[in-house]
């Protein structure tokens, strides 16, 4: 089986940084994968990371160790908008698990 | 380049009564899931496809859950009777063959069981 583990709310400001972390457990691993949802919306693919290291998009950074079942996600710059839930995902053989979701508050 | 598509986007049925989802996934896209997200919690996979084939529904209630991708393309899944914890936001996505970890999501339908 798969489970993940993720903090249930993370709040920061403004033009901060924050980091999201995910810790799993799976009996079949080829990566871990990040979406944003926003309140009443769909999940939205954010980032994938198969292999050990840092991976970078815009403002959002992902990372991955593999030997320590565990990753994380890295929002910079936060603003408004970046308020929503965040959700990692353990990719098996054949599917995705999400995991419980983190919910991000962003305040002025 | 259209999205999923999906449709009823709400829909408020009482207990025993049946309620059927309708799906139509991105173009090209062979692998399409079905999600059920319950209110503060996660998506939770009820059945994936590959073409027209079943390649896991481990988590699908069989006794009262089902559904059908004829032609491998659009999809419905249909609950019969449903029960008051049916009620949830059920989501289709589709996946392009080369990228299965990037799935695209519908809007979804969100049901209510009264």
């Amino acid at each position: 089986g798969q489970s993940l583990e993720q903090p249930s709310e993370v709040t920061a400001v403004e033009g901060a940084i924050v980091q999201i972390n995910c810790t799993y457990q799976t009996s079949g691993f080829y990566g871990l994968s990040w979406y944003q949802q926003h309140d009443g919306g769909a999940p939205t693919f954010l980032s994938y990371n198969a292999l050990d290291g840092l991976e970078e998009t815009g403002r959002f950074s992902s990372f991955l160790s593999r030997s320590d079942s565990y990753g994380y996600l890295l929002l910079q710059e936060l603003q408004m908008k970046d308020s929503a839930s965040y959700f990692c995902a353990v990719k098996g053989f054949q599917k995705l698990v999400f995991g419980t979701g983190t919910r991000l508050l962003v305040s002025p | 380049e259209a999205g999923v598509a999906q449709s009823p986007r709400y829909k408020i049925i009482e207990k025993r009564q049946s309620v059927a989802f309708w799906c139509n996934p991105i173009s090209g896209h062979a692998t399409l899931y079905w999600y059920q997200q319950i209110l503060g919690q996660g998506p939770k996979l009820l059945i994936q496809f590959q073409n027209n084939g079943v390649v896991d529904d481990s988590q699908l209630p069989k006794d009262r859950f089902s559904a059908e991708r004829l032609k491998g393309v659009d999809s419905t899944l249909k609950i019969q009777p449903a029960k008051l914890e049916d009620s949830a936001v059920y989501l289709c996505a589709s996946s392009p063959d080369r990228a299965r970890e990037k799935l695209f999501f519908g809007s979804g339908t969100q049901l209510s069981v009264l």
